[in-house]
């Protein structure tokens, strides 16, 4: 059974970079599928920040003016996120997710880690 | 970047009874819809893919339709476990968005 589980720091500082990982378990990272990262604002909804194949195929939302930079380690069964310059609007929950892949479309994600707290303060 | 919007904001359901929760996009997005439920402190749990098709484990009472703009997901009969948020997400294309959600309460 797949399992995956972001890690990395609770606390940023303004202007700083976030870097979270995401370990998986039960599935290969190399498989037919994207990996995803989705965050989500207090008390808010649900925002796409990016997809990752392990081929090296990203996209991006460019609603994060290039501040996102994402990355696959196969080796470890792991995929990364990066995201700089951060802001107070950048606190929320994190969570990395797989997501279907077929007929050359990205679809639903259908398996999600717990999420990971992140708070951007001094 | 196609906007989902979600009505209603809340919806407040008796036990048993049915729920009704629409979700429209800005542009037509064929069937490229998903929906989830989430649970307060948890992560969001897929429920539903390609508009109309219950992911695998998914209580038959939970059913979604529509195609295009305009898109449903109904709770036949309303359990105390179904409080929750629902989202929808549409992959026609990039960007992915979700629709702002729907909380559903028990009357």
């Amino acid at each position: 059974q797949v399992h995956l589980q972001e890690s990395g720091p609770g606390l940023v500082k303004p202007s700083e970079t976030l870097s979270l990982t995401c370990g998986v378990s039960g599935y290969s990272i190399s498989s037919n599928y994207y990996w995803g990262w989705i965050r989500q604002p207090p008390g808010k909804g649900l925002e796409w920040i990016g997809s990752i194949h392990h081929s090296g195929s990203i996209t991006y939302n460019l609603s994060l003016n290039s501040r996102v930079t994402m990355s696959v380690d196969t080796s470890k069964n792991q995929f990364s996120l990066k995201l700089t310059s951060l802001t107070a609007a950048d606190t929320g929950l994190y969570y990395c997710a797989r997501q279907y892949y077929s007929s050359g479309r990205c679809h639903h994600f259908d398996c999600w880690g717990q999420g990971t707290l992140v708070t951007v303060s001094s | 970047e196609i906007v989902m919007t979600q009505s209603p904001a809340t919806l407040s359901v008796s036990p048993g009874e049915r729920a009704t929760l629409s979700c429209r996009a800005s542009q037509s997005i064929s069937n490229y819809l998903a929906w989830y439920q989430q649970k307060p402190g948890q992560a969001p749990r897929f429920l539903i893919y390609d508009a109309s098709t219950r992911a695998t484990g998914i209580p038959a009472r939970f059913s979604g339709s529509g195609s295009g703009t305009e898109f449903t997901l109904t709770i036949s009969s309303l359990q105390s476990e179904d409080v929750a948020v629902y989202y929808c997400q549409h992959y026609n294309n990039w960007p992915l968005t979700f629709g702002g959600g729907t909380k559903v309460e028990i009357k």
